[in-house]
């Protein structure tokens, strides 16, 4: 089946600066790529998405880029704000399946 | 938005004992699922539903069982629970004809001491 491996554990930036979050998948079928945001002690909620088919999406300080040679995906969060502090899950799935792969999570903290 | 809940938000029991874990959505999702958040491993899914009465198996699915009892509740039983089940479990209901969204309700922490 598929793994998603995700590269930062943990993550420390400036509020106001950039944060990049990488993660890859191994199986070219992948097709759909939905990052998650799980904030303290809360479940997790849906932030942003890309399908294959696309290799950048954005919504509002959210980017997503996807480079399919590479089977990598990243968020980049801009301008980042203290409430940007979560734990970010990647994940992907394939087309009309039911189960998501999910990576084991980034721990992002701005520092105001 | 989409609404699930979990009960119990914490449980304790002891190695060998009987848990479940409920949860409901009200938004007529057709998919529900379970998953298990572990340090170290992210979100594993444990079962997951597309209905009344269907249950289809995870990834990691040795010493549980769940039941889907209606279109709104989606149940966890650990049976004969062990250490190694201590785990935060999260349950999630997807639309899976619109964009595939997973909603999370809030958690169960679970402690088999």
């Amino acid at each position: 089946g598929e793994k998603v491996e995700q590269h930062e554990s943990t993550l420390s930036v400036r509020e106001g600066d950039s944060a990049v979050i990488n993660c890859t998948y191994t199986d070219t079928a992948s097709s759909y790529f939905p990052w998650y945001k799980q904030e303290a002690g809360k479940g997790l909620h849906f932030v942003i998405d890309i399908r294959s088919n696309v290799d950048r999406k954005q919504s509002q300080r959210l980017i997503v880029l996807l480079d399919k040679k590479a089977k990598r995906f990243s968020l980049h969060i801009t301008a980042t704000q203290p409430e940007d502090s979560a734990i970010y899950f990647c994940a992907a799935t394939y087309t009309g399946y039911q189960n998501f792969y999910f990576g084991k999570g980034t721990s992002l903290t701005v520092i105001p | 938005e989409a609404a699930v809940t979990q009960s119990p938000r914490n449980k304790v029991t002891v190695t060998g004992g009987n848990v479940t874990l409920s949860c409901r959505q009200t938004n007529s999702h057709n998919y529900m699922y379970w998953y298990r958040q572990d340090t170290g491993h992210g979100l594993r899914l444990i079962h997951y539903s597309y209905g009344a009465g269907n249950l289809q198996i995870g990834d990691v699915p040795d010493g549980y069982k769940a039941t889907r009892t209606t279109q709104e509740d989606f149940f966890l039983l650990l049976e004969l629970a062990s250490p190694s089940q201590t785990s935060l479990y999260f349950c999630a209901s997807s639309d899976w004809g619109s964009q595939n969204t997973l909603y999370f309700g809030a958690g169960t922490r679970l402690s088999v001491l």
